[in-house]
């Protein structure tokens, strides 16, 4: 299996813009998980999905965060607009809730916004 | 509410030296276990996770961790350090509902040469 599949691996946009984040989790799993990680705040837990459901978005720090799972195999993260106090490493994350209940982590995506 | 506490932000040991990381957890219920490692620039790598069983957890890399209820601990260890062991660890407990994590703060381990 080729892992949790995120894209794009880095991003650099200017504040204001639109940015979206794209993830592909481990085929067969069923709940996904969107995660930021930054210097200050460590590793925080933006967004789950169980079985493309929306469970627990109470880690998605403003309306300008939306996040989407319109499949078993895809997965998007919107920041519309973007602004600099956003910049941080996003990863994506899945698990089979089946199994054990370990995530596989994706290699994330560093955003930067100017 | 599950959380999990990892004593030490940074931590330095020498080659060939002992490596103690320390996680404690608070649960109201029997506790999943993990311990995730990171190297500069990548994901979270699971090392070894205890659910049920044996209380000594083996994981890759010659780690492993003792799950200990009375003391509410899963502190990771290795007994001989590598420099290719340099990264940030993360000890998870799993969530009463099992939806999802409650991560630590993590641990940078540095080892010197």
């Amino acid at each position: 299996d080729a892992g949790v599949i995120q894209s794009p691996r880095h991003e650099v946009t200017e504040m204001g813009q639109e940015v979206t984040l794209r993830c592909k989790p481990i085929s067969g799993h069923n709940s996904l998980f969107w995660y930021r990680q930054t210097m200050m705040r460590g590793l925080e837990l933006l967004i789950y999905f169980n079985n493309n459901v929306p469970i627990d978005d109470s880690g998605m720090p403003e309306d300008r965060f939306s996040a989407k799972m319109p499949n078993a195999s895809f997965s998007t993260l919107k920041i519309q607009p973007s602004e600099p106090r956003d910049s941080a490493v996003y990863f994506c994350a899945s698990s089979d809730r089946q199994g054990a209940y370990e995530q596989y982590f994706g290699p994330g995506t560093r955003l930067t916004v100017t | 509410a599950q959380s999990v506490t990892q004593l030490g932000s940074h931590v330095s040991v020498s080659e060939g030296a002992l490596v103690l990381l320390r996680c404690n957890y608070s649960s109201s219920v029997p506790p999943y276990l993990f311990w995730y490692v990171q190297y500069p620039n990548q994901g979270l790598q699971l090392l070894l996770k205890y659910t049920t069983g044996a209380t000594l957890v083996k994981g890759i890399n010659g780690f492993e961790a003792e799950f200990k209820k009375s003391e509410t601990s899963f502190h990771l260890t290795k007994p001989s350090a590598h420099m290719s062991d340099a990264a940030e660890y993360f000890c998870a407990v799993l969530s009463k509902d099992f939806n999802k994590f409650y991560f630590g703060s993590g641990t940078k381990l540095n080892v010197k040469p």
